[in-house]
């Protein structure tokens, strides 16, 4: 069974300072990778995605992610991040199946501050 | 352009009674999924649908009952509610040729008193 791992329930961060958020997941197949984000009173938005190819992939507002196959890790990153970028952001990880079903972390609160 | 939409945004139900969620898209998207999503624990996939006519369990299937009758409906039923299903519910759709980019209903908050 796959599983999705975010260690950290919420991220306080200054207004323009770098910030990562940390994924892990576990499977004994090959997966596909995803950042979803929240905001407030919202659904779910794709951020990013891992399928194949590049280990770096990147969002069109400034976060990347990498696939680190050796530790099963799936972290986000922002060097750069703003008040707008608020929100609780989802890790998730499918098992590349014919479904498209998501199996998705417990969620990061990012919470930025002026 | 609605997208994924949830009907109702919001219900109150008392322990026992039964209620259905409607969720319609019209991406013309052949997959559809019910997810609930509580504090601490993200979201748990409830019922999936890869198209009409066909549903299958997730990971909390107990308690509910899907339906999908027609491509762009999803119904979401509640047989007799207990306050363990107080949860805000979310419907997506997804389409077979964008892998794992699923489009998010904006949620319906349900609490069972």
């Amino acid at each position: 069974a796959q599983s999705v791992t975010q260690l950290d329930s919420q991220v306080p961060v200054f207004e323009e300072a770098p910030v990562e958020l940390r994924c892990n997941y576990s499977s004994s197949v090959s997966v596909y990778l995803f950042w979803y984000v929240q905001y407030p009173n919202q659904g779910l938005q794709l951020l990013l995605k891992y399928l194949s190819g590049s280990t770096l992939v990147e969002s069109i507002n400034g976060f990347e992610a990498e696939f680190n196959k050796s530790q099963t890790s799936f972290h986000l990153r922002k060097p750069s991040v703003h008040i707008s970028d608020t929100a609780e952001y989802f890790c998730a990880v499918s098992d590349a199946g014919a479904t498209n079903k998501l199996i998705f972390g417990t969620g990061t609160l990012l919470a930025v501050q002026p | 352009n609605a997208g994924v939409t949830q009907t109702p945004k919001f219900r109150v139900l008392k322990t026992g009674q039964s209620m259905t969620l409607l969720c319609a898209q019209d991406m013309n998207h052949e997959y559809m999924y019910w997810y609930r999503q509580d504090p601490g624990m993200g979201l748990r996939l409830i019922h999936y649908s890869v198209g009409e006519g066909t549903t299958a369990k997730g990971e909390v299937p107990d308690g509910y009952n899907v339906s999908r009758l027609k491509k762009q409906n999803f119904l979401l039923g509640l047989e007799s509610a207990a306050p363990s299903q107080t949860s805000v519910y979310f419907c997506a759709s997804s389409s077979q040729t964008r892998t794992g980019e699923l489009f998010f209903g904006e949620g319906s908050r349900l609490t069972v008193l």
